[in-house]
């Protein structure tokens, strides 16, 4: 199994661009979601999906999409990137959402 | 909310023994607790629900008093290895929007 697998590991992008955080897993988990890291702060949840067809909104939400068509896959979209949204972006699975969450290697994003 | 975790650091020498506290402003009906090493992923230790049952490591314990909504990690005889920063992540009942704590960096000198 190789888990929770997300691409790229590292983007720089421009104020404005679009850009998609690709999240895989291959352990059937119902529950995804997308996590972001900044210093002294924690993970915050922006994104999260307890199935196929199924996305909620978290704590940080705004300028981030998501869609979940498959049980294997959650991409994270930036509509328009902004330099607040520079971070380390993590995806997690789970059995359920109450369970341990295996997490992803990160995608560490810069915006310029 | 996030849950507040203190202290914010702990530096240890091995063989020593640390508490992990994690408080919440609303009602709890699971702790988590993962453990990050630097430019690594968080990973699962531990989860405690409400009602007692606790699953997790052998060597880590913790505990969740859930009129207080607080959790403790404890972490005894510590090793180099259990240097990181710990988090606290807590859900109410069929809440799948778990929240964070800020972290508590910990680190274990020989």
């Amino acid at each position: 199994n190789a888990g929770v697998t997300q691409t790229p590991k590292f983007q720089v992008l421009k104020t404005g661009q679009s850009m998609t955080l690709q999240c895989a897993q291959d352990m059937n988990h119902e529950y995804m979601s997308w996590y972001r890291q900044d210093p002294g702060m924690g993970l915050r949840l922006i994104h999260y999906s307890v199935g196929a067809g199924i996305t909620d909104q978290g704590e940080v939400p705004n300028g981030y999409n998501v869609s979940r068509s498959t049980t294997e896959d959650f991409p994270l979209r930036l509509l328009s990137a902004a330099p607040s949204q520079t971070s380390v972006y993590f995806c997690a699975s789970s059995y359920l959402g109450d369970n341990e969450q295996f997490f992803g290697p990160g995608t560490r994003l810069t915006v310029l | 909310q996030q849950p507040v975790q203190s202290p914010q650091a702990v530096i240890l020498r091995e063989g020593e023994d640390a508490v992990i506290n994690c408080s919440s402003s609303k009602a709890l009906y699971s702790v988590h607790w993962y453990r990050q090493k630097h430019g690594e992923a968080p990973v699962f230790l531990m989860i405690l629900l409400k009602g007692g049952e606790q699953k997790g490591h052998e060597k880590i314990s913790a505990s969740f008093n859930e009129k207080k909504q607080q959790s403790s990690l404890y972490l005894t005889a510590s090793q180099l290895s259990y240097s990181g920063t710990y988090f606290c992540g807590t859900a109410g009942y069929n809440n799948n929007d778990m929240r964070f704590g800020a972290g508590t960096r910990l680190t274990v000198k020989p």
